[in-house]
Parts: C-alpha cells; sequence; structure tokens
C-alpha cells in the first residue's frame, strides 16, 4: 500500500519568516496530493492540493510544488503569522474500489514566533 | 464550520461498556469516513462507506462496529474497548468525484 512520509515533525519559524514542510510518497499511481491544517480542538481543514498532472500551485502564501519522478512535494509558507501556528498533514491519493484512498504523513507542528 | 458534526465530543468510558459515536454532514455527499487520530501516528483510517455501503474495512478490530443508515449519518458503534483504543475519532465526508475531505472536529475517547 501506499506510504507518505513527512518531515520535519516540528518547525519553529519566527514571524516573517518562510516555512517548508516536505512530504515522500511510494506509490506512482497517486494523483492527488492535499495538505490539511489542524488546529487545537478541530478537526482538519484543506488549505491547498494539487493533482499530479500539476508541478505547482500557489494560493496567497501558501504554495505546494510536486515532483512526480522523485515522488516528493512539499508545502510552502511565506510570511508565516502566528495564527499560521497548527500541526500540517499532507496526504496521497489514489483511486481505490470506486473511491479515493488517502493515506496521511505523520504531521507537522508548526510554532511561530512572534 | 466544516458542514460536518460529530457527538459527542468528549467520551470517557471504562471497559465494559458500550457506546456509539455519531458523525452528520449536510454537504450532500456520498463517501463517509472514519479515522483514528493517535498522538505522533498517521491518521489511520478506519471504514469507508460509499453510497451508504461499506467499502472498506481497514483490518479493524471487531469491537468497532460501523453503521451508515443514510447517507448524512454514520455511527461507530463501541464495546469491550481497551485503553489503547483511546484517540481522537474523526468523522470525514467527500464528494463521489473526489476530492477534498471535510472533517468533522472529533470525539476525544477516553477508555479506563
Amino acid at each position: 500500500g501506499e506510504n507518505v512520509e513527512q518531515h520535519p515533525s516540528t518547525l519553529s519559524v519566527q514571524e516573517g519568516d518562510s516555512a517548508v514542510i516536505k512530504c515522500t510518497y511510494s506509490d506512482s499511481a497517486s494523483n492527488y496530493f492535499p495538505w490539511y491544517k489542524q488546529e487545537l480542538g478541530k478537526g482538519p481543514q484543506l488549505i491547498i492540493d494539487i493533482r499530479s498532472n500539476v508541478g505547482e500551485k500557489k494560493d496567497q502564501r501558501i504554495a505546494v510544488t510536486l515532483n512526480k519522478t522523485a515522488k516528493h512535494f512539499s508545502l510552502h509558507i511565506t510570511e508565516t503569522q502566528p495564527e499560521d501556528s497548527a500541526v500540517y498533514f499532507c496526504a496521497a491519493s489514489i483511486n481505490s474500489g470506486g473511491y479515493q484512498k488517502v493515506t496521511f504523513g505523520t504531521g507537522t507542528k508548526l510554532q511561530v514566533i512572534p | 464550520e466544516t458542514g460536518v458534526t460529530q457527538t459527542p465530543r468528549h467520551l470517557v468510558m471504562g471497559m465494559t461498556n458500550k457506546k456509539s459515536l455519531k458523525c452528520e454532514q449536510h454537504l450532500g455527499h456520498n463517501a463517509m469516513y472514519w479515522y483514528k487520530q493517535s498522538a505522533k501516528k498517521p491518521l489511520e483510517l478506519m471504514f469507508v462507506y460509499n453510497f451508504k455501503e461499506q467499502t472498506e474495512n481497514n483490518s479493524v478490530p471487531s469491537r468497532f462496529s460501523p453503521e451508515c443508515p443514510n447517507s448524512s449519518h454514520l455511527f461507530l458503534h463501541l464495546h469491550t474497548l481497551q485503553p489503547e483504543d483511546s484517540a481522537l475519532y474523526l468523522c470525514a465526508c467527500r464528494a463521489s468525484g473526489g476530492g477534498e475531505q471535510y472533517f468533522g472536529p472529533g470525539t476525544r475517547l477516553t477508555v479506563t
């Protein structure tokens, strides 16, 4: 089955600096890569996603890059703010039996220091 | 508010108790999921329902029993749980065409 590895597990940055979280996946058939943000006491919420036919996607301060050959994808947050502090999960998704099966990474706890 | 609600938000139960977790989605999606979230581990997929039919049981022990009476409601019935079952249980739903999963806030379960 699919295996997703995520690094680092914790990340502290100064407010205004950039944060980068990296993930690798094992199954070349995976075709959808979402990133979720989970704040304390809440469920994960999608912040950005990318499909396998795209190499890069940007939404304001957040960008995701995908390298299908190397099977890795990354989340980039620029001009970080204290409200960016949360746990971030990457995921790789593959069609399985008529529905999409999602495999998550172990999460990165991001702390933005004011 | 993601359109997915879960009750109760917190639950403490003994190993001999029977309880149920409830999930309700107001998004009209056809796929519903149960995940287990433990500290320092990836989200673990437990069950998937697609159009009310169970399409995935990810080797979950029989002390967890899911039920999907209609496409808006999903239950997880619990009995004779173990302390290692203590975790955050998350429900999610997704449109049949794929894409984003919408998660509920979770039920924090503690088994004593």
